[in-house]
């Protein structure tokens, strides 16, 4: 298995554009999660999926942002309208089971920067 | 809402050193400690997964121990080498959660 694939590593927008993250988790995976790591903040869990079904979205800063899980191999985060403060690098993790005890696997990130 | 802390901060050791970092999370429905390693520009890696008080982990030179009566967790590396250098992450579960609760992580640099 190639791992976490997130797309893409860099994203570069200005103030205003919708920006979509997409994360392809590891196939039999049923756990997903959406991270985002700030310098203030460290990792600070999004939104999480069980078997494609949103179960927390608390940590969800706004409504500018959303994510989706269609089927099990593919989720998207989506920031619209993306402010600056938005910058940050965002990670996805999927595990098996309950990540609790297996531990998550990440994918590489997306660095994402709001000018 | 679990809070895991994470000591020290930073820190520098020379090649060769041996050091230890902590983690400290609530001693009470404790579950797991999970241990990550992070490299710049990487994606963090998992290293160990504790479960028992007075559980004992090794891999390589590194070793990690859990005391969940008192609540905290020792992250040890003999003999630090460049290559060590990352940012240490440690992780708890909220009872009945299966999402993770991170520290801020100890960041390592090893000096050659």
């Amino acid at each position: 298995d190639a791992g976490v694939i997130q797309s893409p590593r860099h994203e570069v927008t200005e103030m205003g554009q919708e920006v979509t993250l997409r994360c392809k988790p590891i196939s039999g995976h049923d756990y997903l999660f959406w991270y985002r790591q700030t310098m203030m903040r460290g990792l600070e869990l999004l939104i999480y999926f069980n078997n494609n079904v949103p179960i927390d979205d608390s940590g969800m800063p706004e409504d500018r942002f959303s994510a989706k899980m269609p089927n099990a191999s593919f989720s998207t985060l989506k920031i619209q309208p993306s402010e600056p403060r938005d910058s940050a690098v965002y990670f996805c993790a999927s595990s098996l089971s309950s990540g609790a005890i297996y531990g998550y696997t990440f994918g590489s990130g997306t660095r994402l920067t709001v000018v | 809402i679990l809070n895991v802390e994470q000591s020290p901060q930073s820190l520098h050791v020379q090649e060769g050193d041996s050091t230890n970092f902590t983690c400290s999370f609530p001693s009470s429905n404790f579950y797991a400690l999970h241990w990550y390693r992070w490299e710049t520009a990487k994606s963090p890696e998992a290293l160990f997964v504790m479960t028992l008080n007075g559980d004992e982990k090794k891999k390589g030179r590194i070793s990690a121990t859990l005391n969940t009566k008192e609540g905290y967790s020792y992250l040890y590396i003999k003999g630090s080498q460049p290559e060590d250098s990352a940012t240490y992450l440690c992780a708890c579960p909220d009872a009945g959660a299966n999402n993770l609760f991170f520290g801020t992580g100890t960041r390592l640099t090893v000096i050659p």
